[in-house]
């Protein structure tokens, strides 16, 4: 099946800084990535779409200018925390949309489990 | 809100048992999928089963979807330690999930 990687699978920063997540298709081109968290023992919510060349559409309730998305390529898009506070503590997960004929498919990354301190 | 709400919340079964979840929707949909995730990890797709669609196999798992009750079960057969995971039913373009089911498999 189609790979989707995220850097970093893991990161602890401090109250304030701003955090980059990327998210990478490796063997597929995506014109479409969403960007999802979940907190502990709970579902994961969508927060964006992100679309290659173009603004991402971000959900309800969803804070765009501290939630950055930037999907410059068809094989990357970021996530950018800006300005982190402990409750934006959560694992981000990503997915990468793999559009064949009758059937579009997401595939996931293994997600990155941000700690804010 | 959430599209859909999966049931049970939990199950706990011992290996060689059967595990069923269901999952319940509100919107009429064109497609159903289910996906498995591994504590802390990422999202498996396990199997898509279209409206259309009444029931569908892949290996031990099996998928049924009635749209009359917007409802869908997953059945794993023969549970084995290594299926022990949460599972997520999704549906729509943007896949709203619902709130998953934690399956245990003891040995």
């Amino acid at each position: 099946g189609a790979v989707v990687s995220q850097h970093p699978s893991r990161v602890i920063c401090k109250s304030g800084t701003s955090v980059k997540i990327e998210c990478r298709s490796l063997d597929f081109q995506a014109t479409t990535m969403f960007w999802y968290r979940q907190f502990p023992k709970q579902s994961l919510m969508l927060m964006a779409t992100s679309n290659e060349g173009s603004k991402a559409t971000y959900e309800q309730g969803v804070e765009k200018d501290k939630f950055l998305i930037n999907h410059a390529s068809l094989t990357l898009s970021t996530l950018t925390v800006t300005s982190a506070h402990p409750e934006d503590s959560s694992f981000y997960i990503c997915s990468a949309l793999m559009t064949s004929p009758g059937t579009d498919t997401q595939y996931f990354g293994p997600g990155t489990r941000l700690t804010v301190l | 809100s959430q599209q859909g709400e999966e049931d049970p919340q939990a199950l706990s079964i011992q290996e060689g048992e059967n595990a069923t979840m269901n999952c319940s929707y509100k919107t009429s949909i064109n497609n159903l999928q289910w996906y498995r995730q591994n504590s802390g990890r990422g999202l498996v797709h396990l199997i898509l089963i279209r409206s259309n669609e009444r029931e569908k196999h892949s290996g031990r798992l099996r998928v049924t979807l009635d749209t009359s009750k917007k409802s869908s079960s997953l059945l794993i057969t023969a549970s084995r330690a290594a299926d022990t995971a949460s599972y997520f039913c999704a549906t729509g373009d943007k896949l709203i999930f619902g709130t998953g089911t934690r399956l245990q498999v003891f040995p």
